[in-house]
């Protein structure tokens, strides 16, 4: 089966830097995607990893390494409407089918 | 503009009555998925649909049916035979990278 791993919650200061770890065991994997959700609304795409090694776009940044089943999302110059809930979700392939298959999401919350 | 257009907002069902939920995008993308969110759960998928006229089952089929008779529409059931339907359901469409954009979503309450 697929198994994906994120912690439920963590808090940070305003201005700090966070790190939000994904572990995850599956098979037929075709890459990881990073998704933000406010409360109450639809999950926005945040980032996309299919080859091991770090994307950086503006404050947000992932890192992939496939070989150990790994990914973390980080985010800098944090800010309050930062505080979210962050969704780590691995592509898979079979039978021809590519699927999302979430994990149950960490709650960051961002204080003064 | 372009974008996945969910309908309605809030929904009530009552014991026994089947409903369904609509899903609209004008993104011209292919792939079309049905998602439930419970609380501390994160997103199972209930359907989706890569082509017209093809749909497959996710993990969480039982007691809901969809249909994609178009591209653009892919409406999901709600049926009598699911006995716990209270959430927030989501559609989501992609293209061939696999990125998926999201509807503002449906929240279902059973009266």
């Amino acid at each position: 089966g697929q198994n994906i791993d994120q912690p439920t919650e963590m808090t940070a200061t305003e201005g700090a830097i966070v790190q939000i770890n994904c572990t995850y065991q599956t098979s037929g994997f075709n890459g990881l995607f990073w998704y933000q959700q406010h409360a109450g609304e639809a999950p926005t795409f945040l980032s996309y990893n299919v080859l091991d090694g770090l994307e950086e776009k503006g404050r947000f940044s992932s890192f992939l390494s496939r070989s150990k089943g790994y990914s973390y999302l980080l985010l800098k110059e944090l800010q309050m409407k930062d505080s979210a809930s962050y969704l780590c979700a691995v592509s898979l392939t079979y039978s021809g089918y590519s699927t999302l298959t979430f994990g149950k999401g960490t709650m960051l919350l961002v204080s003064p | 503009d372009g974008g996945i257009t969910q309908s309605p907002k809030y929904l009530f069902r009552k014991e026994g009555q089947n409903v369904t939920l609509s899903c609209e995008q004008n993104l011209n993308h292919d792939a079309m998925y049905w998602y439930r969110q419970d609380p501390g759960q994160g997103l199972r998928l209930i359907y989706y649909s890569q082509i017209v006229n093809d749909f497959q089952k996710g993990d969480i089929a039982e007691g809901y049916s969809v249909s994609r008779e178009k591209k653009e529409s892919f409406p999901l059931t709600v049926t009598s035979a699911q006995k716990n339907p209270t959430a927030f359901y989501l559609c989501a469409s992609s293209r061939t990278d696999n990125i998926q954009y999201f509807g503002a979503g449906t929240r279902l309450s059973v009266l």
